[in-house]
């Protein structure tokens, strides 16, 4: 099956600064990458994600890569203020015209903005 | 409209007892994820219900888990015999279902105690 490594665990910036996180999956089928973030205590919720056939995507100050060959995606969060502090997760999907299987998940990034 | 909905939010059992966990998916979402997020990891992917029938349920940990789903809508997730390690927030989510790439969306889940 799939498993999806993300790194780090922990990311530690100062407010204003940029800040990246870095996954790879396993599974060459999988072609949906979405990325959740989760503040304590609530839901995670859907910030943005890139399908395989493209290699790239903005929105705002996020942005995300993704480079099929290597099996690695990143999300860049530029500009980050303090709303920004959260545990991140990155995950990867087999998605088909009949809807998408389970996602496999990351362990999480702990987002820290300093004042 | 109104999101995902799990009942209950909150449930503490003693260990050895059956439980029974609720998801009401968004209204004409005809997919279904269950997932477990253990105490500071990530989420781990348990069982996916298309409309009534379940084409994955490989992430479901032992044959004490078991989920249904009537009516295309609403879904139980039962663990029998619960051991102390079931402790974990079980989040569903769900998604349109057709065609590709579609989000999914997660309710609040329900923080499961086995004492």
């Amino acid at each position: 099956g799939e498993n999806v490594e993300q790194h780090p665990s922990t990311l530690s910036v100062q407010e204003g600064d940029s800040a990246v996180i870095k996954c790879t999956y396993s599974d060459s089928a999988s072609n949906y990458f979405p990325w959740y973030k989760q503040e304590l205590g609530k839901r995670p919720q859907l910030i943005i994600d890139i399908r395989s056939n493209v290699g790239e995507k903005k929105d705002q100050r996020i942005a995300v890569t993704l480079n099929k060959t290597a099996k690695h995606f990143s999300l860049h969060i530029t500009e980050t203020q303090p709303e920004d502090s959260a545990v991140y997760f990155c995950a990867a999907s087999i998605s088909s015209g009949g809807g998408a299987d389970g996602l496999t998940f990351g362990k999480g990034t702990h987002l820290i903005i300093q004042p | 409209g109104a999101g995902v909905s799990q009942s209950p939010s909150n449930k503490v059992t003693e260990k050895g007892k059956d439980v029974e966990l609720r998801c009401d998916p968004i209204s004409g979402h005809t997919a279904l994820y269950w997932y477990r997020q253990s105490l500071g990891q990530g989420l781990e992917f348990l069982i996916y219900f298309q409309g009534n029938s379940a084409p994955d349920k490989s992430g479901l940990p032992s044959d004490r888990f078991s989920a249904e789903r009537t009516g295309g809508s609403v879904s139980t997730l039962t663990i029998q015999r619960t051991q102390q390690e079931d402790s974990a927030v079980y989040l569903c989510a769900s998604s349109l279902g057709q065609g590709f790439y579609n989000e999914q969306f997660f309710g609040p889940g329900t923080r499961l105690t086995v004492l």
